[in-house]
């Protein structure tokens, strides 16, 4: 099993470009979530997903889009991309409330 | 708004050395977990512990859950060189909704030296 993949792994965009960064897990998982981490921040909540077709916002969704039109795939997009949205996203998935299976992460800058 | 937070910041020991890290919460949880992020990973999830239960252990790893004091602990006993990653404890505080969230703290830099 390859658990949760993230692609890409890398990204450099410039303001107001946009990119949709994908998540797929083969555990599955009802649930999938996408996070992101910013030093000394931790990770937060952006947007997460309960089930095929369910979508919910989480801590900071503005500025994001997602879709999970397959269990499986989880999209996470950028429609104009702005410096605040650089980051290292990471996207998860669990059965439930407990154990997060988190995938690799993704290094987005935007300059 | 972060909900937990680790204490200390960083931590450097020898190997061979046990290493205590601390995680405070301000409100009621049903769980609390402990990752492990190593740099430039993902995080892997460590342990869970429930908000009815004060101790756990997983091989090296023993963590402990005081609700009263809204506060947890991760030992790490006989740490390692490979044991040098962030930990970081992420508390759940049930279902909101439609799902349980999970809010992480800000994390502890553990380096393990020879």
């Amino acid at each position: 099993n390859a658990g949760v993949t993230q692609t890409p792994k890398f990204r450099v965009l410039k303001t107001g470009q946009s990119m949709t960064l994908l998540c797929a897990q083969d555990m599955n998982h009802e649930y999938m979530y996408w996070y992101r981490q910013d030093p000394g921040m931790g990770l937060r909540l952006i947007h997460y997903s309960v089930g095929e077709g369910t979508t919910a916002k989480g801590e900071v969704p503005d500025g994001y889009n997602v879709s999970r039109l397959k269990k499986q795939n989880f999209l996470l997009g950028l429609e104009s991309a702005a410096p605040s949205q650089t980051s290292v996203y990471f996207c998860a998935s669990s059965y439930g409330p407990g154990e997060r299976f988190f995938g690799p992460g993704t290094r987005l800058t935007v300059l | 708004s972060q909900q937990g937070e680790e204490d200390p910041q960083a931590l450097s020991i020898q190997e061979g050395e046990n290493a205590t890290m601390n995680c405070s919460y301000k409100t009621s949880i049903n769980n609390l977990q402990w990752y492990r992020q190593n740099s430039g990973r993902g995080l892997v999830h460590l342990i869970l512990i429930r908000s009815n239960e004060r101790e756990k252990h997983s091989g090296r790893l023993r963590v402990t859950l005081d609700t009263s004091k809204k506060s947890s602990s991760l030992l790490i006993t006989a740490s390692r060189a490979a044991d040098t990653a962030s930990y970081f404890c992420a508390t759940d505080g049930g279902y909101t909704g439609t799902a349980s969230k999970l809010t992480f703290g800000t994390g502890t830099r553990l380096q393990v030296t020879l």
